[in-house]
């Protein structure tokens, strides 16, 4: 089966900072979505994205399907933005939405 | 409702019981998962359910797994004869259709079996 990998596994940056977090998949793919899980464990989505770029406030997202990779921009980081990322992706016409393995994220004060 | 609801929230029982999880979906959202996460760890894959088309189950980890959805409404996930290895947090998703939509996670049903 498809293989995602995400990376880095942690992050801790200083509130304020900016980040990238990258999501790599093994085959094409027509539907990528990314999730944050904040600490209780609630999983919220972030962005549909199968292809291109979109922006949501301090968040922006862009997939290269050829390249097969995705990027979660984060900018001026708040400690509400601590917990996984993950991205998921559905392939061909697969039924499930198989999730990479996270990014945990911590931004300190 | 506004969004996807479970329940119980946390479930603690013994080991050997047998334990049912529920889900009720947005209204109107035809696709339904079920997902597993063990403490620290990725989702895994259970089951998905898409309007009155049979039900993938190539997730479902052990005979003593099963899941029901009654049309386009609520589902129960079943777990028989419950394993120390079940505890984790299980997690249920809804859209309005399987491919290239939105998914909407419930809060999840922690169980530890004990």
């Amino acid at each position: 089966g498809i293989q995602v990998e995400q990376s880095p596994p942690d992050l801790i940056l200083q509130e304020g900072a900016n980040s990238t977090l990258r999501c790599n998949f093994s085959d094409s793919v027509n539907n990528l979505q990314w999730f944050h899980q904040n600490p209780w464990g609630q999983l919220i989505n972030l962005f549909y994205i199968p292809s291109g770029t979109k922006q949501n406030g301090r968040l922006s997202a862009t997939t290269v399907a050829t390249e097969r990779y995705s990027l979660l921009y984060i900018s001026s980081s708040q400690t509400t933005d601590s917990g996984v990322y993950f991205c998921a992706v559905f392939t061909g016409g697969g039924n499930k939405l198989t999730f990479g393995t996270g990014t945990q994220l911590k931004v300190e004060l | 409702g506004a969004g996807v609801s479970q329940s119980p929230s946390n479930k603690v029982t013994e080991k050997g019981k047998d334990v049912e999880l529920r889900c009720d979906p947005i209204s109107g959202h035809t696709a339904l998962y079920w997902y597993r996460q063990r403490l620290g760890q990725g989702l895994e894959f259970l089951i998905y359910f898409q309007g009155n088309s049979a039900p993938d189950k190539s997730g479902l980890p052990s005979d003593r797994f099963s899941a029901e959805r009654t049309g386009e409404s609520v589902s129960t996930l079943t777990i028989q004869r419950t394993q120390q290895e079940d505890s984790a947090v299980y997690l249920c998703a809804s859209s309005t259709s399987g491919l290239g939509n939105t998914i909407y996670f419930g809060e999840g049903s922690w169980l530890t079996v004990v």
